[in-house]
């Protein structure tokens, strides 16, 4: 079935830059999302990218997408002490009427230090 | 205000007992999503619906149950039968509309505590 890896943790000072990472084996992914999730809440929406797009650029966040090699990173820029949360990436399969399944990585922790 | 409700924030029970969580949207999605998270691990899908009076079993549906009467409403119940149900929980919806990027928009969860 689909997988969907990335690392557990990753620490940066304030006002660096953050890049997440995340592979996925599914080749047929069409969509790929970067969500946020702050302790005790539920996942926010921050990014996503169509797989025929190498790059999207949104204010300080910045996805880049390599298809051939199923790596998919998040840059976050002068991150900050609110960006400290887990960031869960998600691939989605062609939607074919079995409703839109995501599957979900295991998360990164985010923790940004003064 | 757009969003999904999930209540309560906070669920106790004792075991034996069957519990039901609640999730409502008023985003005019059609579908709806059920997934249950763990300590240090990703969501994982219990259930989802496409549309009303109809629903999947997802990778871990063993143990729940769910209903979907109303396009704006999908309850989970958490069965006796449930061999580790103290998790925290997430709703979910999106839309299936063509074109669309598919997103799922979450809840704020609920976390169940059996004991």
């Amino acid at each position: 079935g689909e997988d969907v890896e990335q690392s557990l943790f990753l620490s940066v000072r304030e006002g660096d830059s953050s890049v997440i990472n995340c592979t996925y084996t599914d080749s047929s992914s069409t969509y790929l999302y970067w969500y946020k999730q702050e302790p005790g809440a539920g996942l926010q929406l921050l990014t996503y990218i169509f797989s025929n797009m190498d790059m999207k650029q949104d204010q300080r966040l910045t996805v880049l997408l390599n298809k051939k090699d199923k790596h998919l990173s998040l840059r976050i820029a002068d991150t900050q002490t609110g960006d400290s949360a887990i960031y869960f990436c998600a691939e989605s399969p062609i939607l074919t009427g079995g409703g839109n399944k995501l599957t979900f990585g295991t998360g990164t922790q985010l923790k940004v230090e003064l | 205000d757009g969003g999904i409700t999930q209540s309560p924030k906070y669920l106790f029970r004792k075991e034996g007992q069957n519990v039901t969580l609640s999730c409502e949207q008023n985003l005019n999605h059609d579908a709806m999503y059920w997934y249950r998270q763990d300590p240090g691990q990703g969501l994982r899908l219990i259930y989802y619906s496409q549309i009303v009076n109809d629903f999947q079993k997802g990778d871990i549906a063993e143990g729940y149950s769910v209903s979907r009467e109303k396009k704006e409403s999908f309850p989970l119940t958490v069965t006796s039968a449930q061999k580790n149900p103290t998790a925290f929980y997430l709703c979910a919806s999106s839309t299936l509309e063509a074109g669309s990027s598919y997103e799922q928009y979450f809840g704020p969860g609920t976390r169940l505590t059996v004991t």
